[in-house]
């Protein structure tokens, strides 16, 4: 099992201001994904990385976005927060197909 | 598109009794199915899975149940307590490298 950081674990910010949700694995993962998912609702996939230097969009659009210079490093950057933004976003790695998550970050945007 | 989701939004059992959470896939090429559980505020946590070659497999209480005749995938968890009070989710994957795809979940409720 993959140990797996998210931090801050919880965020009130005001609209218009940037952030970057970190996110580390210490499982030497290639694989890095990050999900949004609000309350009680299915979780989807914004970005997946599949190596240093290598990232992706996932299914639903987002705003944000997303750098891998390092294996255990995956951290998401939302460049001018909105109250749309706010729920919990979800970071995993993987070696192979079984994704490990972090306990996630709650972010609520006034 | 392709969508796994879930029969029933709440399941409420009472302590003691066998719990079946269902899910339903459309994409017959699936060849990996996951479940997590999802406790209130945390991330969701690997349960257990199983390979399109296989139609049961079994961990500690659990038992994944695979019919890809009727494209359905089942989780059985035996003797709930109410530490099983969580949501969980199905999910799968078409290809080792594609990436996963998850269902809506199922709130199972033990009361005890």
């Amino acid at each position: 099992e993959a140990d797996i950081y998210q931090t801050p674990r919880y965020l009130v910010i005001g609209t218009g201001k940037k952030i970057t949700l970190e996110c580390s694995q210490t499982m030497g993962h290639d694989k890095m994904y990050w999900y949004q998912q609000d309350p009680g609702m299915e979780l989807h996939l914004i970005h997946y990385s599949y190596g240093v230097n290598s990232t992706e969009k996932g299914d639903l659009s987002s705003e944000s976005t997303v750098s891998r210079i390092r294996t255990e490093h995956f951290p998401l950057t939302l460049e001018s927060a909105r109250p749309s933004h706010t729920s919990q976003y979800l970071c995993a790695s993987s070696r192979g197909e079984t994704q490990y998550f972090g306990p996630g970050t709650r972010l609520l945007v006034l | 598109g392709e969508s796994v989701g879930l029969h029933l939004p709440t399941l409420s059992v009472q302590e003691g009794d066998n719990s079946i959470i269902n899910c339903a896939y459309s994409n017959s090429a699936s060849d990996y199915f996951i479940w997590y559980k999802q406790e209130s505020g945390k991330g969701p946590q690997f349960i257990i899975d199983i390979r399109s070659n296989m139609d049961k497999r079994q961990g500690q209480r659990v038992t994944v149940l695979l019919n890809k005749t009727v494209k359905h995938l089942s989780l059985q968890i035996a003797a709930t307590q109410p530490g099983d009070s969580a949501v969980y989710f199905c999910a799968e994957n078409i290809s080792p490298g594609s990436t996963l795809t998850f269902g809506k979940g199922t709130m199972l409720l033990v009361s005890p």
